[in-house]
């Protein structure tokens, strides 16, 4: 099927280590990408390809993929990793597709 | 340094066509994997990929939206415009555009704009 799907809502208490996971057939064949968005922000792209950072993002941040899974993995949150958390990937015929959102607390 | 900014009307009415132009600097729509892409996200809800241009005129479209969008590139202006037809209240939403990268590492949107609030009422 042609869906990404995520869990709505993650907590994590500040310090710990949280897996946000996305899962979808496409995820067999493509990598995912996957995206911060804090309120009133523009999407910033976190992870994307096998397990790759841009220049910027804090190497508590990783991902990884088995199956039809997709994870995105922060190693010690802290309070700014609050935020929307979006995996993106891409359908059967190879167009972009993102997933429903995982709203991140650190408690 | 890539920046992408949208610009286009704030309102418009329902059974409009709204047109919405992404001006980028920082990087060629001529250059081989790159492309760009339009993404919205209504009020409080998650993001939907609408369209993509790539640099060889290759365009791709939402399945269910395909009949209302069109998107064209100006290369020379460093433009991506994106047209949905016959707008609806529930087309209200921020619009992205996004610089992609189909990579072997990985196909992503690496760049964001700010997005623009387009609102339908009458």
């Amino acid at each position: 099927s042609s869906e990404l799907t995520q869990d709505p809502a993650v907590s994590v208490a500040l310090g710990q280590t949280v897996r946000i996971t996305c899962q979808g057939d496409s995820l067999r064949s493509y990598y995912a990408s996957w995206y911060q968005q804090k309120p009133g922000q523009a999407p910033v792209l976190v992870i994307y390809g096998k397990n790759n950072r841009p220049s910027g993002i804090p190497d508590r941040f990783s991902g990884s993929s088995s199956g039809n899974t997709a994870s995105l993995t922060i190693t010690g949150a802290q309070a700014e990793d609050e935020a929307d958390y979006y995996c993106n990937s891409r359908d059967s015929s190879g167009n972009p597709l993102f997933g429903g959102g995982t709203k991140l607390t650190v408690l | 340094q890539i920046t992408l900014k949208e610009s286009g009307p704030t309102l418009v009415k329902p059974t409009q066509t709204l047109t919405l132009t992404c001006t980028f600097s920082g990087f060629s729509l001529s250059t081989s994997g790159v492309g760009v892409g339009w993404i919205r996200q209504p009020p409080g809800k998650a993001l939907e990929w609408l369209a993509l241009i790539y640099w060889d005129d290759d365009k791709r479209y939402s399945p269910s939206l395909k009949s209302r969008l069109t998107i064209t590139k100006d290369t020379s202006k460093n433009q991506v415009v994106l047209t949905m037809t016959n707008m609806d209240p529930v087309d209200t939403a921020t619009y992205y555009c996004a610089h992609r990268r189909d990579a072997a590492a990985g196909h992503y949107f690496d760049y964001w704009g700010q997005g623009t609030l387009v609102t339908v009422s009458s």
